[in-house]
């Protein structure tokens, strides 16, 4: 069945860039996305790649999608400590309406 | 624009009670609607979801089931809680299979 993966805690300082990254296993991925969420709250949907897309840039958010590798980033420039939170990673096969999500990185942003 | 609303925001339930969440749309029409269920580990859970009034699909068997009384309301229902269903439950909803979900602001059930 469908994976995705994402390593589970980034630290990185104010000011800094960060990348988080994740990997998936469906070759047949339509869109891949970026949740974002805070402590206790529902997920923000970030930004969104279609598959045939390399790359997406939102303000702060830069999304690189390589799909020979099933391997998709989010870099967020300028990290606040308001962007600590988890990130989730999730992407939606071909024809179906549901996600697949990771498990989540957990973002820790110290001043 | 459009909006969701999941409610309440927290309940507290004892074992073998029942449970009643509901979730709302606005602003839009024929949603697609979701259930899904994080648990400690953080990973999310698809529970259910419906493409129409009166359609559900159940993705893992267990102790709830869903329903769609109406086109932008979705209830996610036990009849006899267990402690194992325990967790914070989120709502979601999409425009087609093409377009992202948008998650309401969950609801946090502690089972007793």
């Amino acid at each position: 069945g469908e994976d995705v993966e994402q390593s589970l805690f980034l630290s990185v300082r104010e000011g800094d860039s960060s990348v988080i990254n994740c990997t998936y296993t469906d070759s047949s991925s339509t869109y891949l996305y970026w949740y974002k969420q805070e402590p206790g709250a529902g997920l923000q949907l970030l930004t969104y790649i279609f598959s045939n897309m390399d790359m997406k840039q939102d303000q702060r958010l830069t999304v690189l999608l390589n799909k020979k590798d099933k391997h998709l980033s989010l870099r967020i420039a300028d990290t606040q400590t308001g962007d600590s939170a988890i990130y989730f990673c999730a992407e939606t096969p071909m024809g179906y309406s549901t996600l697949t999500f990771g498990k989540g990185t957990m973002l820790l942003v110290s001043p | 624009s459009q909006t969701i609303h999941q409610w309440p925001a927290t309940l507290v339930q004892p074992v073998g009670s029942p449970l009643s969440l509901e979730c709302t749309v606005e602003g839009t029409s024929n949603p697609n609607l979701y259930w899904y269920r994080q648990a400690a580990g953080r990973g999310l859970q698809l529970l259910f979801y419906s493409v129409g009034i009166g359609q559900i699909s159940s993705e893992v068997p267990q102790n709830l089931s869903a329903s769609r009384p109406q086109d932008r309301q979705f209830i996610l229902s036990s009849k006899k809680l267990l402690l194992s269903d325990s967790g914070f439950y989120l709502c979601a909803w999409s425009g087609d299979i093409y377009q992202p979900q948008h998650f309401g602001d969950g609801t946090r059930l502690s089972i007793l």
